[in-house]
């Protein structure tokens, strides 16, 4: 069975300091990973999108890493600052023949304390 | 330029009713997707559009239905609403096909069926 799962569910963390976010996924025929940030009530952001022959892709604070071996991903993000509070979305896209879908983790829910 | 639009951005619904949405996507994009978002669920893919016609479709009843018209925009049905169809419904529009290339989301339209 197709599925995306992402650890922590939920994370507390101080202004300035830098977290660690995880992907697991049990996903074939693998197309690519992406990540996402949703701000409450508003639409997923794209972060990063890698291939299967990508390992690492950074945006600004940003860096996700990608071990296709292992099927794993994390989403490293550094300094954070306030406005990093959200909800961090794993979705791995999968394509076989003419037909695709995405499936989606259930998100890790950041909170930033100052 | 101009962002993807969804309308309405809040919607109250009886239970049996139907329900079309809008999305009209970032201008020069050919796919349209839409996804389904619950607290309990996540986000869930529904199906893409590309070049008015279906291209990929998620595990929805026949009452999700879609359309896309030449001008890239995009309407999402549901017929018979139930009241588990309460969800925020997300549209995102690609380049090309949404499985291998970026996706930028929409606001939402926040469905509430009573």
């Amino acid at each position: 069975k197709n599925q995306v799962e992402q650890s922590p569910q939920s994370l507390i963390i101080l202004e300035g300091k830098n977290c660690t976010l995880q992907c697991n996924y049990t996903v074939s025929p693998f197309s690519n990973l992406r990540w996402y940030k949703q701000d409450t009530g508003r639409g997923p952001v794209s972060l990063t999108i890698m291939t299967f022959s990508e390992n690492t892709k950074s945006n600004g604070r940003y860096t996700a890493t990608l071990d296709a071996d292992t099927k794993q991903s994390s989403l490293h993000i550094t300094a954070s600052q306030l406005s990093d509070s959200a909800s961090y979305i794993c979705v791995v896209s999968v394509v076989s023949s003419n037909t695709g879908k995405l499936i989606f983790g259930q998100g890790t829910t950041l909170q930033v304390k100052p | 330029k101009a962002g993807v639009t969804q309308t309405p951005r809040y919607l109250i619904k009886t239970r049996g009713q139907q329900v079309t949405l809008s999305c009209s996507p970032i201008s020069g994009h050919r796919s349209v997707s839409w996804y389904q978002q619950t607290p309990g669920q996540g986000l869930q893919f529904l199906f893409e559009y590309f070049s008015e016609t279906q291209r990929n479709k998620g595990n929805f009843p026949g009452r999700f239905s879609g359309r896309q018209f030449s001008n890239s925009r995009s309407e999402m049905n549901v017929s018979t609403l139930e009241l588990g169809d309460s969800a925020l419904y997300l549209c995102a529009s690609s380049l090309g096909t949404n499985m291998n290339t970026e996706a930028f989301f929409g606001q939402g339209t926040r469905l509430t069926v009573v």
